[in-house]
């Protein structure tokens, strides 16, 4: 079966740094996603991994360790808007399927 | 960039009743269109994969005949609740891949928010 892990919550101040991990189980693993969602709101795509190692787009970084079956999103100057949560999803089947996480809910302090 | 619309946004009904939901891809043609269900801070779970002219792959657990799942084209996919019941509340997501476009990008639509009394 598939299944990922990713903490329920975390809590940063602004200005800080925050990681959230992910790891996962899958058949036919083809890369890990993440996603970010607001209250009420849909998913909005933030960065993919399909090889291992470190993508980075602006203030949001993303790690994969395909042996380690592992990854992290890394979140850089952290902003009251960046309150949200953060799903991590792995494609699977070859990359035909997406299953995504439980969602790891970050609350930014001022 | 590729835009995934919904309607109707939100949606109310009465018990027994059927709800047909709309997902369209406006500047793209999408072969592959998914659909998912959130329920209230928890993650979005994986309903069906809808590929454009075929029949949809259910994810085990989801009734066919409950959720019936239309892709008559390559820029709409329909869901239809049939007979729904409180349960069935819940938030309803789809996105789509573009054809032809990476495996790793789906757009998602911005959700149909089902409330059955």
């Amino acid at each position: 079966g598939q299944s990922l892990e990713q903490p329920s919550e975390v809590t940063a101040v602004e200005g800080a740094i925050v990681q959230i991990n992910c790891t996962y189980q899958t058949s036919g693993f083809y890369g890990l996603s993440w996603y970010q969602q607001h209250d009420g709101g849909a998913p909005t795509f933030l960065s993919y991994n399909g090889l291992d190692g470190l993508e980075e787009t602006g203030r949001f970084s993303s790690f994969l360790s395909r042996s380690d079956s592992y990854g992290y999103l890394l979140l850089q100057e952290l902003q009251m808007k960046d309150s949200a949560s953060y799903f991590c999803a792995v494609l699977g089947n070859g990359g035909f399927k997406t299953i995504f996480g439980a969602g790891t809910r970050l609350f930014v302090k001022a | 960039g590729a835009v995934v619309s919904q309607h109707p946004s939100r949606v109310i009904c009465k018990s027994g009743t059927s709800v047909k939901i709309e997902c369209r891809s406006l500047d793209f043609q999408a072969t592959t269109m998914f659909w998912y269900r959130q329920f209230p801070k928890q993650s979005l779970m994986l309903m069906a994969t809808s590929n454009e002219g075929s029949k949809a792959t259910y994810e085990q657990g989801v009734e066919k005949d409950k959720f019936l799942i239309n892709h008559a084209s390559l820029t709409l996919s329909t869901l239809t609740v049939t007979s729904a019941h409180p349960e069935d509340s819940s938030f309803y997501i789809c996105s789509a891949r573009t054809s032809g476009g990476a495996k790793e990008t789906q757009y998602f639509g911005p959700g149909t928010r089902l409330l059955v009394l």
